[in-house]
Protein backbone atom coordinates (compact mmCIF):
# COMPACT_ATOMS: atom_id res chain seq x y z
CA UNK A 1 0.00 0.00 0.00
CA UNK A 2 1.34 3.57 -0.52
CA UNK A 3 1.90 5.74 1.74
CA UNK A 4 3.12 8.98 2.51
CA UNK A 5 3.11 10.83 5.93
CA UNK A 6 4.06 14.09 6.60
CA UNK A 7 4.61 15.50 9.80
CA UNK A 8 6.82 18.60 11.36
CA UNK A 9 4.05 21.08 10.98
CA UNK A 10 2.94 23.11 13.93
CA UNK A 11 2.56 26.71 15.33
CA UNK A 12 5.91 29.12 14.76
CA UNK A 13 6.05 32.30 15.50
CA UNK A 14 6.53 35.12 12.25
CA UNK A 15 10.46 35.14 10.96
CA UNK A 16 10.47 30.92 12.48
CA UNK A 17 11.30 28.50 10.95
CA UNK A 18 10.40 24.75 10.37
CA UNK A 19 11.00 21.44 8.61
CA UNK A 20 8.85 19.48 7.48
CA UNK A 21 9.31 15.78 6.94
CA UNK A 22 7.39 13.14 4.48
CA UNK A 23 7.65 9.55 4.82
CA UNK A 24 7.21 7.46 1.86
CA UNK A 25 6.76 3.55 1.35
CA UNK A 26 4.91 1.45 -0.48
CA UNK A 27 6.51 2.15 -3.61
CA UNK A 28 9.90 3.26 -5.45
CA UNK A 29 10.62 6.89 -3.88
CA UNK A 30 13.69 7.17 -5.79
CA UNK A 31 12.34 6.78 -9.23
CA UNK A 32 9.58 9.31 -8.33
CA UNK A 33 9.72 13.12 -8.75
CA UNK A 34 8.39 14.51 -5.52
CA UNK A 35 6.48 17.89 -4.71
CA UNK A 36 4.95 20.04 -2.01
CA UNK A 37 1.53 21.44 -2.39
CA UNK A 38 0.38 23.66 -0.09
CA UNK A 39 -3.50 24.73 0.97
CA UNK A 40 -5.27 27.73 2.88
CA UNK A 41 -8.07 26.02 5.02
CA UNK A 42 -11.30 26.71 2.57
CA UNK A 43 -9.32 27.60 -0.74
CA UNK A 44 -7.60 25.79 -3.56
CA UNK A 45 -4.25 23.91 -4.05
CA UNK A 46 -1.02 25.80 -4.19
CA UNK A 47 1.89 23.87 -5.75
CA UNK A 48 5.04 24.93 -3.87
CA UNK A 49 8.25 23.44 -4.64
CA UNK A 50 9.31 19.76 -6.62
CA UNK A 51 12.23 17.97 -6.18
CA UNK A 52 13.59 15.25 -9.15
CA UNK A 53 14.22 11.88 -8.62
CA UNK A 54 18.24 12.52 -7.71
CA UNK A 55 17.66 16.04 -6.25
CA UNK A 56 19.67 17.45 -8.87
CA UNK A 57 16.69 19.48 -10.59
CA UNK A 58 15.00 21.89 -7.97
CA UNK A 59 12.21 24.41 -8.21
CA UNK A 60 10.08 26.69 -6.04
CA UNK A 61 7.25 29.02 -6.61
CA UNK A 62 8.15 32.85 -6.55
CA UNK A 63 6.09 33.00 -3.25
CA UNK A 64 8.89 30.50 -1.65
CA UNK A 65 11.75 31.24 -3.39
CA UNK A 66 14.72 32.09 -1.11
CA UNK A 67 13.42 31.20 1.92
CA UNK A 68 12.13 27.48 1.46
CA UNK A 69 14.09 24.24 0.53
CA UNK A 70 13.24 21.44 -0.47
CA UNK A 71 15.65 18.08 -0.57
CA UNK A 72 15.33 14.24 -0.10
CA UNK A 73 17.19 11.73 0.96
CA UNK A 74 16.47 8.20 -1.59
CA UNK A 75 18.06 5.78 0.87
CA UNK A 76 15.55 6.81 4.04
CA UNK A 77 12.50 7.29 1.36
CA UNK A 78 11.86 10.68 2.92
CA UNK A 79 10.96 14.36 1.52
CA UNK A 80 11.67 17.46 3.45
CA UNK A 81 10.60 21.02 3.39
CA UNK A 82 12.93 23.40 5.04
CA UNK A 83 10.66 26.83 5.86
CA UNK A 84 12.66 29.94 6.70
CA UNK A 85 11.53 33.32 7.57
CA UNK A 86 8.44 32.10 7.30
CA UNK A 87 5.45 34.62 7.11
CA UNK A 88 1.30 34.73 8.17
CA UNK A 89 0.66 33.75 4.64
CA UNK A 90 2.49 30.78 4.81
CA UNK A 91 -0.09 29.16 6.80
CA UNK A 92 -1.30 26.30 5.09
CA UNK A 93 -1.69 22.24 4.81
CA UNK A 94 1.07 20.86 3.02
CA UNK A 95 0.94 18.42 1.25
CA UNK A 96 3.83 16.14 -0.05
CA UNK A 97 2.67 14.32 -3.69
CA UNK A 98 4.75 11.78 -5.62
CA UNK A 99 4.72 12.90 -9.45
CA UNK A 100 1.20 14.08 -8.30
CA UNK A 101 -0.24 10.50 -8.09
CA UNK A 102 0.21 9.59 -4.69
CA UNK A 103 -0.59 12.55 -1.76
CA UNK A 104 -0.38 12.69 1.66
CA UNK A 105 -2.73 13.58 4.51
CA UNK A 106 -1.23 16.72 4.96
CA UNK A 107 0.42 18.43 7.78
CA UNK A 108 -0.60 22.10 9.47
CA UNK A 109 1.72 25.08 9.36
CA UNK A 110 0.10 27.95 11.46
CA UNK A 111 2.34 31.21 11.62
CA UNK A 112 1.22 33.07 14.11
CA UNK A 113 2.45 35.19 17.36
CA UNK B 1 2.78 29.17 -17.17
CA UNK B 2 -0.50 27.92 -18.43
CA UNK B 3 -3.69 28.60 -16.58
CA UNK B 4 -6.85 26.45 -15.83
CA UNK B 5 -10.43 27.48 -15.33
CA UNK B 6 -13.01 25.71 -13.78
CA UNK B 7 -16.43 26.67 -12.45
CA UNK B 8 -16.48 26.87 -8.79
CA UNK B 9 -19.30 24.65 -8.00
CA UNK B 10 -21.41 22.88 -10.11
CA UNK B 11 -24.38 19.81 -8.59
CA UNK B 12 -26.17 16.70 -9.46
CA UNK B 13 -28.98 14.03 -7.97
CA UNK B 14 -27.39 10.76 -6.56
CA UNK B 15 -27.73 8.27 -8.87
CA UNK B 16 -27.45 11.29 -12.16
CA UNK B 17 -23.89 11.90 -14.31
CA UNK B 18 -22.10 15.27 -13.85
CA UNK B 19 -19.61 16.30 -15.80
CA UNK B 20 -17.29 18.90 -15.01
CA UNK B 21 -14.90 21.04 -16.88
CA UNK B 22 -11.38 22.03 -17.01
CA UNK B 23 -10.58 24.95 -19.45
CA UNK B 24 -6.45 25.66 -20.64
CA UNK B 25 -5.30 28.69 -21.53
CA UNK B 26 -5.16 30.13 -25.08
CA UNK B 27 -2.13 28.03 -27.01
CA UNK B 28 -2.61 25.47 -24.17
CA UNK B 29 -4.18 23.30 -26.08
CA UNK B 30 -2.22 20.51 -26.61
CA UNK B 31 -1.49 19.70 -23.12
CA UNK B 32 -2.37 16.84 -20.90
CA UNK B 33 -3.90 17.42 -17.40
CA UNK B 34 -4.74 15.48 -14.74
CA UNK B 35 -8.20 15.25 -11.97
CA UNK B 36 -7.71 14.88 -8.70
CA UNK B 37 -10.72 14.90 -5.83
CA UNK B 38 -10.37 16.16 -2.29
CA UNK B 39 -13.28 15.06 0.02
CA UNK B 40 -14.06 17.08 2.64
CA UNK B 41 -10.84 17.12 5.35
CA UNK B 42 -8.83 14.27 3.31
CA UNK B 43 -5.84 14.92 1.37
CA UNK B 44 -6.18 15.12 -2.58
CA UNK B 45 -6.56 11.84 -4.29
CA UNK B 46 -5.51 11.25 -7.92
CA UNK B 47 -7.98 10.42 -10.08
CA UNK B 48 -6.60 10.35 -13.76
CA UNK B 49 -4.54 11.94 -16.90
CA UNK B 50 -5.93 13.19 -19.69
CA UNK B 51 -4.81 13.68 -22.87
CA UNK B 52 -5.11 16.08 -25.80
CA UNK B 53 -6.56 13.44 -27.95
CA UNK B 54 -9.09 12.11 -25.26
CA UNK B 55 -7.11 9.40 -23.93
CA UNK B 56 -6.66 8.79 -20.28
CA UNK B 57 -5.26 6.53 -17.51
CA UNK B 58 -6.78 6.40 -14.68
CA UNK B 59 -4.95 5.85 -10.47
CA UNK B 60 -4.96 2.71 -8.63
CA UNK B 61 -8.52 1.79 -7.25
CA UNK B 62 -10.43 4.51 -9.45
CA UNK B 63 -13.75 3.07 -10.10
CA UNK B 64 -15.39 2.52 -13.88
CA UNK B 65 -17.79 5.62 -13.00
CA UNK B 66 -15.20 8.16 -13.43
CA UNK B 67 -14.28 8.21 -16.67
CA UNK B 68 -12.25 11.66 -18.81
CA UNK B 69 -12.80 12.92 -21.76
CA UNK B 70 -11.21 16.03 -24.11
CA UNK B 71 -12.50 19.09 -27.16
CA UNK B 72 -10.05 21.22 -28.19
CA UNK B 73 -8.78 23.35 -24.83
CA UNK B 74 -11.07 21.95 -22.47
CA UNK B 75 -10.71 18.42 -20.58
CA UNK B 76 -13.77 16.43 -19.07
CA UNK B 77 -14.46 14.46 -15.64
CA UNK B 78 -17.50 12.69 -15.54
CA UNK B 79 -18.70 10.90 -13.10
CA UNK B 80 -21.98 8.79 -13.61
CA UNK B 81 -24.01 6.90 -10.84
CA UNK B 82 -23.14 9.65 -8.54
CA UNK B 83 -22.94 8.49 -5.04
CA UNK B 84 -22.70 10.52 -1.23
CA UNK B 85 -18.84 9.81 -1.46
CA UNK B 86 -18.50 11.95 -4.26
CA UNK B 87 -19.56 15.18 -2.74
CA UNK B 88 -16.03 16.49 -3.24
CA UNK B 89 -13.73 19.21 -4.63
CA UNK B 90 -12.78 18.40 -7.57
CA UNK B 91 -9.25 19.92 -8.98
CA UNK B 92 -7.60 19.94 -12.47
CA UNK B 93 -3.74 20.27 -12.83
CA UNK B 94 -1.14 20.70 -15.75
CA UNK B 95 2.54 21.13 -15.77
CA UNK B 96 4.00 24.35 -16.68
CA UNK B 97 7.55 24.83 -17.98
CA UNK B 98 9.78 23.04 -15.80
CA UNK B 99 7.63 20.58 -15.03
CA UNK B 100 6.16 23.45 -12.71
CA UNK B 101 2.72 22.51 -11.64
CA UNK B 102 -0.34 24.47 -12.39
CA UNK B 103 -3.43 23.96 -10.53
CA UNK B 104 -6.86 25.01 -11.31
CA UNK B 105 -9.16 26.94 -8.93
CA UNK B 106 -11.49 23.60 -8.33
CA UNK B 107 -14.68 22.95 -8.28
CA UNK B 108 -17.29 21.98 -5.79
CA UNK B 109 -19.68 19.37 -6.62
CA UNK B 110 -22.64 18.66 -4.12
CA UNK B 111 -24.52 15.49 -4.24
CA UNK B 112 -28.77 16.69 -4.16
Amino acid sequence: EVQLVESGGGLVQPGGSLRLSCAASGFTFSTYWMHWVRQVPGKGLVWVSRINSDGSSISYADSVKGRFTISRDNAENTLFLQMNSLRAEDTAVYYCAAGVSYWGQGTLVTVSS
Amino acid sequence: QPVLTQSPSASASLGASVKLTCTLSSGRSSYAIAWHQQQPEKGPRYLMNINSDGSHSKGDGIPDRFSGSSSGAERYLTISSLQSEDEADYYCQTWGTGILVVFGGGTKLTVL
